[in-house]
Formats: structure tokens, sequence, C-alpha cells
């Protein structure tokens, strides 16, 4: 399979635990995204990287969230102290980074915080 | 503020009807568009793309939409649907100058009777 792979696809966890996610875009694509999504809602933004650098990120990015591409491969999104609002789907997406390119997205991580 | 709007929370039509789901967007500049779909327990999937060119779209598995400048407006259209259809479809646009994160709208659920 050569799509966007997210690991795990479920998590479970208490409240104020930390929990990493990785996601590994599709081979040659430059540009990875992450994405969150909570019931009866579409997709919201997080933080994008082209390669290693990290070019954006949204408000809803709290100082408890950070994400990593330290290669400009894969890439990881860490959750400090995790609460109970935190529980959501967390897509990634990647891309080729050229202008018109099409963003593929990966199964999603599944978190639940009790 | 860059938003988009469904309008429809929740269709339910039955096989061979017509479909049609509303897609409003507010964004500054020259935007791409798309359509995603998500069947049940899978990830999200592109349905169609418009970049630039002719503002009539179409997808795979017979779906096609229309890019309506003067309304901001990229409305989803099936002229017969199939059980198979049933899924979340969800609207989203991005900038066309880069590869800029996408804004979704907050989805459609189709549900498909025989």
């Amino acid at each position: 399979d050569t799509g966007v792979s997210q690991n795990p696809r479920h998590k479970i966890t208490k409240r104020g635990q930390n929990v990493t996610f990785r996601c590994d875009p599709i081979s040659e694509h430059n540009r990875l995204y992450w994405y969150r999504q909570t019931l009866g809602q579409g997709p919201e933004f997080l933080t994008y990287f082209q390669n290693e650098a990290q070019l954006e990120k949204s408000r809803l990015l709290s100082d408890r969230f950070s994400a990593e591409r330290p290669k400009g491969s894969f890439s990881t999104l860490e959750i400090q102290r995790t609460e109970q609002g935190d529980s959501a789907m967390y897509l990634c997406a990647s891309s080729l980074g050229q202008e018109g390119n099409i963003q593929y997205f990966g199964a999603g991580t599944r978190l639940s915080v009790l | 503020a860059q938003s988009v709007s469904q309008h429809n929370h929740h269709v339910i039509l039955s096989e061979a009807a017509s479909l049609e789901l509303g897609c409003n967007y507010s964004y500054g500049g020259t935007v791409n568009l798309f359509w995603y779909v998500q069947y049940p327990g899978q990830h999200l999937q592109l349905l169609l793309k418009y970049f630039s060119g002719d503002p009539l779209v179409k997808g795979i598995k017979g779906f096609e939409a229309e890019f309506i400048k003067s309304k901001f407006s990229f409305n989803l259209r099936k002229p017969s649907v199939q059980w198979s259809d049933t899924a979340e479809y969800f609207c989203a646009v991005n900038s066309a100058s880069g590869n800029t994160p996408l804004v979704f709208g907050k989805g459609t659920r189709l549900s498909v009777i025989a």
C-alpha cells in the first residue's frame, strides 16, 4: 500500500497523559498536513510542513500540541497533558507541494481521552 | 474569514433519485475547489476537483460539480444515485496560488435507501 499511513488507528488514554501519533506520507510528497475532525464537523487544519520545515500552525494548535518532521519524511504529532476536549480523529494528508496539487489523506488516528 | 458552507446536514434519497448537494465558500483570491467523499469506515477520498478552465467538472462514479464564480458556489450533482453512494461528502477550498491547507465544510451525510 503506497498511500498515507497513520499509526496507531485508535488510542485510548487517560486525561493528563501524553500521546504521540505517527504519519508516513506518500513517498516523494514534500508537503505534509495535520487536521483534526470531531463528530459532525469537517476536518480542521492544525499545521503543515514542507520537507522538514513547519510552515504554518493554526490557532487551534495549543502549546500542548507539537509536531515534527525531522528528516522531511514521516511526521509525529504529540499532545501533552491530554484533555477530554482533545478527543477527535487526527488526520494526516500529503501532497507533492506543487501549485494545484491534491492532498491525499490517511485513515486517521482516533483519540479517546477518558 | 475563510469558510465553506454546506447547506444540507443529512440527505436521504431513494435509489435512482437525482442528487444535488450545495456548497458555498468565502475565500479571498483565486481558489481551487474540491469534493471529498468518506465511505463508512474508510478514509477521505477525492471525488473531483476544480482548478481552472471549464467550470463543469466531472469526477469518479458519475459525479459532477459546477463552479459558479458569481455565486461562490460549487454544487455537487449526480443524476441517479445508488445505494453504494451512501457516505459523507465534504466540500473544500484552498488558494490557487499555492499548496495551502484546505478549508472544509461540515459535511453532508447522504443515505441512499433501496
